[in-house]
């Protein structure tokens, strides 16, 4: 099956810095999905991006399909940003019609 | 953005005792659900999934006997745990997806704890 990475596994910032999360897949996917997971376990959807870049606020996350990578940016991060980061593809179909998750990227924000 | 409720979000259940845990679309309708369990401090591992009608799909190594999936509509799916011990004890999600698409909405989540 797609094996997703997620890179750093944790990072710690002081409040107002700006990150970048990187998620790379091994094969070929339909879709991309960036979620953040708040301190009581709801999955936020932040993106749902296969291909190019797009901007929400203070967040923003590439996918660049073709080298089989994306990249979710936070700018001006607040203490609320807090929490785990996933990235999440989906497979072309048949049995791999199911999103595979990435390990997570711990993120903290210190005021 | 589409809202998947669940309930409930924390539940507390003898050893040997069944517990369901729902799942349901409020504005569109689930063509699929997934459910997922996640333990500490890891990432959600896919159990199953189910298609409105039909018979769930449980991941390897997932007890099909063990955790019953029904999606008897288009906007419900329920997850129960029959005979729960406390290895069964974790946080359970469910997430569904609609209309031929491929974007997830996710519930809160229902944390188990069987005693």
């Amino acid at each position: 099956g797609i094996q997703v990475e997620q890179s750093p596994p944790d990072l710690i910032l002081q409040e107002g810095a700006n990150s970048t999360l990187r998620c790379n897949f091994s094969d070929s996917v339909n879709n991309l999905q960036w979620f953040h997971q708040n301190p009581w376990g709801q999955l936020i959807n932040l993106f749902y991006i296969p291909s190019g870049t797009k901007q929400n606020g203070r967040l923003s996350a590439t996918t660049v399909a073709t080298e089989r990578y994306s990249l979710l940016y936070i700018s001006s991060s607040q203490t609320t940003d807090s929490g785990v980061y996933f990235c999440a593809v989906w497979g072309s179909g048949g049995s791999n019609y199911k999103l595979t998750f990435g390990k997570g990227t711990l993120l903290t924000v210190n005021p | 953005g589409a809202v998947v409720s669940q309930h409930p979000s924390r539940v507390i259940c003898k050893s040997g005792t069944s517990v369901k845990i729902e799942c349901r679309s409020l504005d569109f309708q689930a063509t699929t659900m997934f459910w997922y369990r996640q333990f500490p401090k890891q990432s959600l591992m896919l159990m199953a999934t189910s298609n409105e009608g039909s018979k769930a799909t449980y991941e390897q190594g997932v007890e099909k006997d063990k955790f019953l999936i029904n999606h008897a509509s288009l906007t419900l799916s329920t997850l129960t745990v029959t005979s729960a011990h406390p290895e069964d004890s974790s946080f359970y999600i469910c997430s569904a997806v609609g209309g031929g698409g491929t974007e997830a909405f996710f519930g809160q989540g229902t944390r188990l704890t069987v005693v």
